[in-house]
């Protein structure tokens, strides 16, 4: 069975240095999201990706975030300039789209990221 | 705004007895609810949703729109049912797949 894949499964940074997570998505799915868990708190949104453009973000996915799907297949969470905050389990998911869209999200195993 | 509440962070049951995790949301619209589990090691997955009235490993969940909830529901308690569950809930908008916003989930644990 397909399914999301994400590396690396931890990633430990300095304050200040940045990161790029990344994403192997379903194959023929065609939405794509990140979200992050910090540790003891709620999975929470931060983009979402649709046909190479950004569909929606949130508050947390300021400048310091951006995402790419440079080559068809990947799909990469940069973050320019990490900070302490940022110390999280970020989440990619993806979902099809078809006639009968059900809303199910597809997760990766999350990329844990420690930033010191 | 949207919002998901399970005011339980943690339930432990006996194996054998009902479980009931609680739900409630806030949505001016029409939602979409889900529940999604966390096993131990595994990865975030679709239990069920609300708009296929479905039985899966015997979990069931009903919309309650006067309450505004959704509360996850088993008659017996299985050992194998320990993990995070987290109620979801997705808009309905112009965006196509709008985005699922999660509650802040409930730690299961079967007592054998």
């Amino acid at each position: 069975e397909p399914e999301v894949t994400q590396t690396p499964s931890h990633q430990v940074t300095q304050m200040g240095q940045e990161v790029i997570l990344r994403c192997v998505p379903i194959s023929n799915h065609l939405y794509f999201y990140w979200y992050r868990q910090i540790l003891g708190q709620k999975v929470e949104f931060l983009v979402s990706f649709y046909n190479n453009e950004i569909s929606e973000k949130s508050e947390i996915f300021d400048d310091q975030f951006s995402v790419e799907r440079p080559d068809g297949s990947n799909f990469t969470l940069k973050i320019r300039s990490t900070k302490l905050e940022d110390s999280a389990m970020y989440f990619c998911a993806s979902s099809p789209r078809t006639g009968s869209d059900t809303g199910e999200l597809f997760f990766g195993e999350g990329s844990r990221l420690t930033v010191l | 705004a949207q919002r998901v509440t399970q005011p339980e962070k943690l339930l432990s049951v006996f194996k054998g007895a009902p479980v009931e995790l609680k739900c409630n949301y806030s949505y001016s619209g029409s939602p979409e609810l889900f529940w999604y589990v966390q096993y131990s090691r595994q990865r975030l997955q679709l239990l069920l949703r609300h708009i296929s009235r479905e039985s899966i490993k015997g979990f069931t969940a009903d919309l309650n729109k006067g309450e505004t909830s959704f509360h996850l529901k088993k008659p017996f308690a299985q050992e194998e049912d320990s993990a995070m569950y987290y109620c979801a809930l997705r808009g309905i908008s112009n965006f196509g797949n709008e985005k699922l916003t999660f509650g802040t989930g409930t730690r299961l644990t079967i007592i054998p």
